[in-house]
């Protein structure tokens, strides 16, 4: 079975510190990996995705991804309470496991506090 | 991004009938739409897969008699919960993918079953 794990946190940061999520992934052939942020009581949104090894830089959002090591990262710096939320790991393991569905990890919930 | 609407945005229904749920690509064409599940603190689930066209393919454990799904254009497709009872209340989500494999999500229907 393809998995996606997070820790569930909840991950508690200072206002303007970084904040790091870590998610790690099972499919060793997945090709795509996707960073999504959700509030409580609305639906994801899309922060994120990275397709290559290294880093990807959006704003204060910074992808990381480690294909030999199974794992993508997101660093959110100047942390700011807006951005508590959940943050959801997605994954696509490609045309070899199952196309082009999600898989997500059961996220990690960030607290930003002042 | 990407924009994908959803119609309604909450309904409160009596057990035994029907609902459905419109999901709509607003700005682009999608192929494949996506629709899922989410459950109070729980992570996203997905219930199927919506192809234009033609038949959509469910995931394990998903009833396709009670949850019809059809995708009769480029940007349209619906999720009909026959027969709802209590235990289907729950955040109905679509997504839709414009390119590559990201898939953007619709704002959720929150469905109340009394």
């Amino acid at each position: 079975q393809k998995e996606v794990e997070q820790n569930s946190g909840p991950l508690s940061v200072p206002e303007g510190a970084i904040a790091s999520l870590n998610c790690t992934y099972s499919d060793r052939g997945s090709q795509s990996f996707f960073w999504y942020r959700q509030y409580s009581g609305k639906s994801p949104e899309l922060i994120m995705s990275i397709y290559s090894n290294g880093d990807k830089e959006d704003g204060r959002f910074t992808a990381q991804l480690n294909k030999a090591s199974q794992y993508v990262s997101l660093l959110i710096r100047d942390s700011q309470p807006s951005d508590s939320a959940t943050y959801l790991c997605a994954v696509n393991p490609g045309l070899t496991g199952g196309g082009n569905k999600l898989t997500f990890g059961t996220g990690t919930q960030l607290k930003v506090e002042l | 991004g990407a924009v994908v609407s959803q119609h309604p945005s909450r309904v409160i229904c009596k057990s035994g009938t029907s609902v459905k749920i419109e999901c709509r690509s607003l700005d682009f064409q999608a192929t494949t739409m996506f629709w899922y599940r989410q459950f109070p603190k729980q992570s996203l689930m997905l219930m199927a897969t919506s192809n234009e066209g033609s038949k959509a393919t469910y995931e394990q454990g998903v009833e396709k008699d009670k949850f019809l799904i059809n995708h009769a254009s480029l940007t349209l497709s619906t999720l009909t919960v026959t027969s709802a009872h209590p235990e289907d209340s729950s955040f109905y989500i679509c997504s839709a993918r414009p390119l590559l494999d990201e898939q953007y999500f619709g704002p959720g229907t929150r469905l109340t079953v009394t």
